[in-house]
């Protein structure tokens, strides 16, 4: 299966408050899973990415918490922002150097003051 | 690096006309991807090349569908002829084998809005 499954698929959040968007995979291959962030009439954008030997990874404000035995990941936005608000992706890419990602279908997140 | 290169960024066309979408890689990356994006069906991969090859196509959704990289700095995306299903926001992305350590990082253009009517 090469399929990640994201939810929600739409969020809104108070400034101020955490984001939470959700990801399952099934194919236990995937060895990488980055985040793509996409801002409306841009292409997405590499936000951040973990690996599945550890369990969180923390870049200033965004965290994406690993559960393997779970196969899901998630990732957190804390102190949200309005410049926040964009659409994001979860990916998943094969190891042996197989540069073909899988998208999420994408969570598009609102900020609001 | 100015980065990956799309052209153009609008294009709308009547049903039946052909369509080329165009496409400059980043300078020394050795893959490069066609996507198309819909609100329905998301990001969806079509084509991705390894130093100018196609290497899996299985998400080219027809054969009205075509792409070529004549070279490690341009490539094509060809639609004839067009129907209004085809309707999307189709982006070019590449990225350099050598970059594992950021999970084969994909730089994405700005994309190609494609309108047939």
């Amino acid at each position: 299966q090469q399929q990640v499954k994201q939810s929600p698929q739409s969020l809104i959040v108070q400034k101020g408050g955490i984001s939470i968007i959700n990801c399952a995979y099934e194919n236990t291959a995937f060895d990488y899973f980055p985040w793509y962030q996409q801002f409306p009439g841009k292409g997405p954008a590499l936000l951040i990415a973990i690996r599945p030997d550890v369990s969180e990874k923390k870049e200033g404000r965004f965290t994406i918490s690993f559960n393997k035995s779970a196969k899901q990941f998630s990732l957190h936005i804390m102190d949200s922002q309005p410049g926040d608000s964009a659409t994001y992706f979860c990916a998943a890419t094969l190891s042996g150097g197989y540069q073909k990602v899988t998208f999420g279908t994408g969570t598009k997140l609102q900020v609001i003051p | 690096d100015a980065g990956v290169i799309q052209s153009p960024r609008h294009e709308v066309t009547e049903m039946g006309q052909e369509v080329t979408l165009r496409c400059k890689p980043i300078s020394g990356h050795d893959y490069l991807f066609w996507y198309r994006q819909t609100m329905m069906r998301g990001l969806e991969l079509l084509i991705y090349f390894n130093n100018n090859v196609p290497i899996d196509d299985s998400g080219m959704p027809e054969d009205r569908f075509s792409a070529k990289m004549p070279n490690a700095s341009f490539s094509t995306l060809k639609i004839q002829p067009s129907e209004p299903r085809d309707s999307a926001v189709y982006f070019c992305a590449s990225s350099l084998r050598g970059a594992r350590a950021r999970g084969y990082e994909q730089y994405f253009g700005p994309g190609t809005r494609l309108t047939v009517t």
